[in-house]
């Protein structure tokens, strides 16, 4: 039972340059999300997808794109990354946006840190 | 909008103490509302849900009761453990189908 797997655990970037965390999800789920977690303020939601082809912004989505090509996949990619952004970052999945009774499947994070 | 309000950490406890977090809501209509918990280098894991007025949810020995009178959620457990150290978030998911968290807790336990 893989669940939501993110990749990778643990980067260190400089400042200006680009990368992608990788978010991959095996349960069907049409509904995924990306949350930072910052201390004191708990998770706030940077982008989510209802399903392929459907992305919207959250609370927080400056400096973040994301895309969905497919069911499984929901890459976030930073586009010149900034100290600001250094942050434990986390992805979700749940069967469908309408199925707010349901809980939420996390992976593990991705622990970025920008230098 | 929606939003959670928990009591901040941290909480320091012995072990067999009685756990207590306070969580409020503000929301329109009628959220589900949802505790979580982080153990130390992991991601997040449901730990009990509740999804209308009166409902308890449990698991673990942890219980919370949905009050819509004082529009609240507290998480309580008579007797922990070391093993339930850990941050505890609550959230809600509200009339937009968004997840929204609190702050987050940090408990520990001393045996």
């Amino acid at each position: 039972n893989a669940g939501v797997t993110q990749t990778p655990k643990f980067q260190v970037l400089k400042t200006g340059q680009s990368m992608t965390l990788q978010c991959a999800q095996d349960m069907n789920h049409e509904y995924m999300s990306w949350y930072r977690q910052d201390p004191g303020m708990g998770l706030r939601l940077i982008h989510y997808s209802v399903g392929a082809g459907i992305t919207d912004q959250g609370e927080v989505p400056n400096g973040y794109n994301v895309s969905r090509s497919t069911t499984e996949d929901f890459p976030l990619r930073l586009l010149s990354a900034a100290p600001s952004q250094t942050s434990v970052y986390f992805c979700a999945s749940r069967p469908s946006q309408g199925a707010r009774n349901q809980p939420q499947h996390f992976g593990d994070g991705t622990r970025l840190s920008i230098l | 909008g929606d939003s959670v309000t928990q009591m901040e950490g941290p909480v320091t406890l012995s072990e067999e103490a009685f756990l207590t977090i306070n969580c409020t809501y503000t929301a329109t209509g009628y959220p589900s509302l949802f505790w979580y918990v982080q153990y130390p280098g992991e991601g997040l894991q449901l730990l009990l849900k509740a999804t209308k007025a009166d409902d308890k949810g449990s698991n673990k020995g942890f219980e919370a009761t949905y009050r819509k009178e004082t529009t609240s959620f507290h998480l309580e457990k008579g007797s922990v453990q070391v093993s339930d150290s850990a941050v505890y978030f609550c959230a809600l998911s509200g009339s937009d189908y968004k997840l929204s968290f609190g702050a987050g807790t940090t408990v520990t336990v001393r045996a």
